[in-house]
């Protein structure tokens, strides 16, 4: 099974600020023959399911803001919040596609300083 | 409108059995696989099973593998988790879930649904 490790596993940003959350895989999400990486990312606020927002490691999902992107290939990723906004306190996962059994990162919760 | 509606959670015993049911709509329900994921209370996501959109092909967790069974009936847009020999450890809320693309085999996930509540306790 393919390992999915958060860091932190909490931060707290002022808000305006820059928010960066890493995840590294136990092995390689990339697949090189279509040179994409199985890597997407949710957000979850409480009480609430979980929300796609970035996928293919890069490809930010529609209607998503663009103060959210992802970065990274192989086996270590990055989601970045450029300018947090209060609407922006949640939890954030990691999750790679790339062979089942799919697998999460164990979240990072995000709040404001 | 697209959305997922889950249903059948409540209270059961250790050892006893639950089906609970996800109801989908707005969207070609038999083009996209989909799957179950769960989140005990105060924990993290945890993947337990997956269908492809025809129904011939699935995946379990291996913490569910012998105990649990996806479905689907592609006639009333319903996906299906039947849940036997139930554990303490599978208290969860269930979330249904939708793949983000049509019939390509590619499971990240684009629609949640609000999630059912599963209580295994005595």
């Amino acid at each position: 099974d393919i390992v999915m490790t958060q860091s932190p596993d909490s931060l707290a940003v002022s808000l305006g600020e820059r928010a960066t959350i890493n995840c590294k895989s136990s092995q390689s999400v990339l697949y090189t023959s279509n040179d994409k990486n199985y890597l997407a990312w949710y957000q979850q606020k409480p009480g609430q399911p979980p929300k796609l927002l970035i996928y293919w490691a890069s490809t930010r999902e529609s209607g998503v803001p663009d103060r959210f992107s992802g970065s990274g290939s192989g086996a270590d990723f990055t989601l970045t919040i450029s300018g947090l906004q209060a609407e922006d306190v949640a939890f954030y996962y990691c999750q790679q596609y790339h062979s089942p059994p799919w697998t999460f990162g164990q979240g990072t919760r995000v709040e404001i300083k | 409108e697209v959305q997922l509606l889950e249903s059948g959670g409540g209270l059961v015993q250790p050892g006893g059995s639950l089906r609970l049911s996800c109801a989908a709509s707005g969207f070609t329900f038999s083009d996209f696989g989909m799957s179950w994921v769960r989140q005990a209370p105060g924990k993290g996501l945890e993947w337990v099973s997956a269908i492809t959109g025809s129904g011939n092909n699935t995946h379990n967790a291996d913490s569910v593998k012998g105990r649990f069974t996806i479905s689907r009936d592609n006639s009333k847009s319903t996906l299906y988790l039947q849940m036997n020999s139930l554990r303490a450890e599978d208290t969860a809320v269930y979330y249904c879930a939708k793949v983000g693309k049509p019939r390509l085999g590619i499971w990240y996930f684009d629609l949640w649904g609000r999630g059912t509540l599963v209580t295994v306790s005595s």
